[in-house]
């Protein structure tokens, strides 16, 4: 069966401030992808990256920035300079192989950035 | 912009009450899901539609009910709501095919139950 695993349930930093959010998975397959979404205080999930099996290079978007290292089964997410904008709950995902490519959801990590 | 709208954001039923939900979407996208967000937790897939396919996760209780009219729209349909039926429920829609494309969120409907 597959499990997303996010430790850490809440983080408060101070405005631009570094900070990572931990993801950690399992799964059986080769195959799968691994996401990032962002749920505002809106309530609407905003979606950040998706990263495939296959590729294991680090990206960077912004201030944002993603390590994913198969040999861990991780999938963290970095923020650099923090601002309060990023005040978000963030979930990491993983999908299900074929089919509708469902996701599953690990329990979310609640980041606090104080101005 | 094409996106996925769900209506009415807010809604209040009383208990036993039905309720539909609807969510339509301009991005032609072939799946469509319903997740069931209960506060402080991770969304949680009730069903989806792979193109006309309905598919009912196991867990999801016969209570709630879903329609695809055509594809653009999607309806949940609670019969007899409950007090822990009381949540936030996410539509979100993806194009499946041979290249897996990520899936794109409704703002959501917050239901409270009397």
């Amino acid at each position: 069966a597959q499990k997303v695993t996010q430790a850490q349930t809440e983080i408060s930093v101070v405005e631009k401030e570094d900070v990572t959010l931990d993801c950690v998975y399992e799964t059986r397959d080769t195959t799968y992808y691994l996401f990032w979404y962002k749920q505002p205080p809106s309530g609407e999930l905003v979606f950040l990256i998706r990263r495939n099996s296959f590729d294991e290079q680090n990206e960077i978007s912004g201030r944002y920035s993603w390590n994913f290292q198969k040999s861990t089964s991780s999938f963290n997410f970095t923020i650099t300079a923090s601002q309060v904008v990023d005040s978000a709950v963030y979930f990491c995902a993983l999908s299900e192989p074929g089919g509708a490519q469902k996701l599953v959801f690990g329990q979310g990590t609640r980041l606090t950035i104080n101005p | 912009d094409a996106m996925v709208i769900q209506n009415p954001r807010y809604q209040v039923t009383q208990f036993g009450k039905p309720v539909t939900l609807s969510c339509s979407q301009t991005l032609n996208h072939n799946v469509m899901y319903w997740y069931q967000q209960k506060s402080s937790q991770a969304p949680k897939l009730l069903f989806h539609y792979y193109d006309k396919d309905f598919n009912n996760e196991a867990d999801t209780p016969d209570n709630f009910q879903s329609r695809r009219p055509n594809t653009s729209f999607c309806f949940l349909d609670i019969r007899s709501p409950g007090l822990g039926d009381a949540a936030m429920y996410l539509c979100a829609t993806s194009n499946q095919g041979v290249v897996y494309n990520e899936q794109f969120f409704g703002p959501g409907t917050r239901l409270t139950v009397l």
